[in-house]
């Protein structure tokens, strides 16, 4: 009975190379967000969407784009993979901005 | 704006012991303050949270955190730690001016020594 689900857990792709990465999430909150940790467990806000309308957007080079095809679903796309994009990508939602629910974490190797 | 400063990347504590783990924040505006857990491989997880009234916030496993406005600083305790608890801690502030957009400390984290 996840709440925040992402796919895939682990994914290693060379550079280059174009990825997807999916989130869902069955508590109907109104708020999702994609999130990047890096190797020093850094924590940085990549997008934020509310009711499938994209409210933060913090500078992330174009190549990343989200896509909300409804509320309970958050997709972050990936062009041209670099090496620097290795990192740790956690997907969240919230009802109150504050108390967030973060999904298991997809970590992204780039070869 | 606001920001968030955990001073200690890491802790070393031994188990049973006393730990304080260590968050300043600065604003202009008052802010909601939080403390999240991130458990090995895992997701972070709210911990507990200040919104408003007693500056004294508890949660269900034996964690405490002060609000202390005069210091600007939410410092989080235990007085016995757990192997459990082994795990990265992140404060964060919310500014209600702002969307409530979570700000986010660089983390510490808890090792206990057996």
């Amino acid at each position: 009975d996840t709440a925040v689900s992402q796919t895939p857990k682990y994914l290693v792709t060379q550079m280059g190379n174009d990825k997807s990465i999916k989130c869902e999430q069955n508590l109907g909150h109104d708020t999702m967000y994609w999130y990047k940790q890096d190797s020093k467990k850094f924590l940085k806000i990549m997008f934020s969407y509310n009711n499938k309308e994209l409210i933060i957007n913090e500078t992330v080079p174009n190549r990343f784009s989200p896509k909300s095809p409804d509320k309970a679903h958050l997709n972050l796309h990936i062009n041209s993979l670099e090496l620097g994009d290795s990192a740790v990508y956690f997907c969240a939602s919230s009802q109150a901005p504050w108390e967030q629910f973060f999904g298991p974490g997809t970590r992204l190797t780039v070869l | 704006a606001q920001s968030v400063t955990q001073l200690d990347s890491q802790v070393p504590v031994f188990e049973e012991a006393p730990v304080e783990l260590r968050c300043n924040y600065s604003s202009s505006v008052s802010v909601y303050l939080f403390w999240y857990v991130q458990y090995p491989n895992q997701g972070l997880q709210l911990l507990l949270k200040y919104l408003s009234g007693s500056t004294l916030v508890k949660s269900i496993n034996g964690f405490e955190a002060e609000f202390n406005k005069s210091q600007t600083s939410f410092h989080l305790r235990k007085p016995s730690v757990h192997i459990s608890d082994t795990a990265e801690y992140f404060c964060a502030v919310s500014n209600p001016n702002s969307n409530y957009q979570l700000i986010w400390g660089a983390g510490t984290k808890l090792i206990i020594k057996p």
